[in-house]
């Protein structure tokens, strides 16, 4: 089975920075098949990317996602206070698996 | 826009069955190239995908649930349903029914959820 670690497990920032959120896969996932949600306290996650870097309807152009193989980065190039939540990845195959998150909060 | 409720018994007790249905509206279960699935979260901690079913009833499972669970489809009441048998506490959590679009065979992502209820086994 494919384990995702996710990190850094919390992510101090403040409005306007970078954050840049990582997830391993402990085997080759291939190019395509992460996907990566927001959670907010109290909502279900929210579908943000798919196939690694495509945005999902309606995301903001400041979320981007890259990688292939074992490693996939989620970026988020200016925060915005909407933004600080829990990020998951996903790997989508045989099974689905998710990564344990990384909290994103203000410093 | 499609939508997921889910509902079931807020309580359940140990060695019991959990019961879940999961109503979809704005669109049919039946049309579209989707998998429907459940996934749960215990509070403070990671998600965990349970299952999923196609609407010809077709069904997959995590391997570590999969001598528990039951997934089915009701395509004339637009629904599907979860049954978790023998449940402990460890399997508190919130339970959240999503729409899986179809990659390949088997492999989908989530882009509707619906908002989770939470389950609590003790007796």
């Amino acid at each position: 089975e494919i384990v995702l670690t996710q990190s850094p497990g919390t992510l101090s920032l403040s409005p306007g920075e970078r954050a840049t959120l990582s997830c391993r896969a402990s085997q080759s996932v291939g190019s395509r098949y992460v996907a990566w949600y927001q959670q907010k306290p109290g909502q279900a996650p929210r579908l943000l990317i798919y196939g690694a870097s495509s945005r999902a309807t309606g995301v903001p152009d400041r979320f981007s996602g890259s990688g292939s193989g074992t490693d996939f980065t989620l970026t988020i190039s200016r925060l915005e206070p909407e933004d600080f939540a829990v990020y998951y990845c996903q790997r989508y195959g045989s099974s689905s698996t998710f990564g344990g998150g990384t909290k994103v909060e203000i410093k | 826009q499609v939508q997921l409720q889910e509902s079931g018994p807020g309580l359940v007790k140990p060695s019991q069955t959990l019961s879940l249905t999961c109503t979809v509206s704005g669109g049919s279960i039946s049309s579209g190239n989707y998998y429907w699935s459940w996934i749960r979260q215990p509070a403070g901690k990671g998600l965990e995908w349970i299952g999923r079913i196609y609407n010809s009833g077709s069904t997959q499972y995590n391997s570590s649930l999969k001598s528990r669970v039951t997934i089915s489809v009701d395509t004339s009441k637009n629904q599907f349903s979860l049954k978790l048998s023998s449940v402990t506490a460890a399997d508190t959590a919130v339970y959240f029914c999503a729409r899986g679009v179809v990659v390949t065979v088997a492999a989908h992502y989530f882009d509707n959820w619906g908002q989770g209820t939470l389950v609590t086994v003790s007796s």
